[in-house]
């Protein structure tokens, strides 16, 4: 049982490289969604999804992309990275109805220089 | 837009002691999650309340919801020093979206 999967763990890039952060889910959840955790601001949405080709913003959108052609994919791509975008990242999917219960992922830890 | 926030933010107390964490949030919801996270770790899911008035209990915690006021409360009964981590609430928005906006966390230290 994977569950849900985050690559890579750990990146360190330069200011204005693109940067893609991987998720990748096994339980056939409807729902998926990025946050970044910094200290003093828990956890803040980015994006989410809810079905294959639904996306929609979150609270911190700006400089940030997504996709998802395929239900267990969710990638975010970084297109220009910026120091203010050094964080860790976290996916997290739900399934369709059910407690709404957000799943993690191992969070990915970004650097940018 | 809504803001959810978590008093104290910061906990030091000590073995066997008892305390109560508060979750206050600022527009409707019709669910509150808690999570805890372990230094470098993710996310674990430790209560889901549904209504008003909903408990749950897990060995030394408690957590309740009072949709009324915007409040819900973690009760921690008889601390140990395995308790100690950084507690999440968390609240739904947008229906059934599942979209979750996150307090800013309770660091919880127990110490022996």
């Amino acid at each position: 049982d994977a569950g849900i999967t985050q690559s890579p763990r750990y990146k360190i890039t330069e200011t204005g490289r693109q940067v893609t952060l991987m998720c990748h889910q096994t339980w056939s959840h409807s729902y998926m969604f990025w946050y970044r955790q910094d200290l003093g601001h828990g956890l803040r949405l980015i994006y989410y999804s809810a079905a294959a080709d639904i996306t929609d913003k979150g609270e911190v959108p700006d400089g940030y992309v997504v996709s998802r052609s395929k239900t267990e994919n969710f990638p975010l791509t970084l297109e220009s990275a910026t120091r203010s975008q050094t964080s860790v990242y976290f996916c997290a999917s739900s399934e369709l109805g059910g407690s709404g219960e957000l799943f993690f992922g191992e969070g990915s830890r970004l650097t940018v220089l | 837009e809504l803001k959810v926030e978590q008093n104290p933010l910061f906990l030091s107390m000590q073995e066997g002691k008892n305390y109560t964490i508060y979750c206050n949030y600022s527009t409707t919801s019709d669910r509150l999650y808690w999570y805890r996270q372990d230094p470098g770790k993710s996310l674990e899911s430790l209560f889901v309340l549904l209504s008003n008035g909903a408990v749950k209990q897990e060995g030394r915690l408690m957590a309740s919801l009072d949709t009324k006021a915007r409040l819900s409360t973690l009760h921690i009964t008889a601390a140990v020093h395995d308790l100690s981590a950084t507690y999440f609430c968390a609240v739904r928005i947008g229906g059934a979206t599942n979209k979750l906006i996150f307090g800013t966390g309770t660091l919880l230290a127990v110490q022996p």
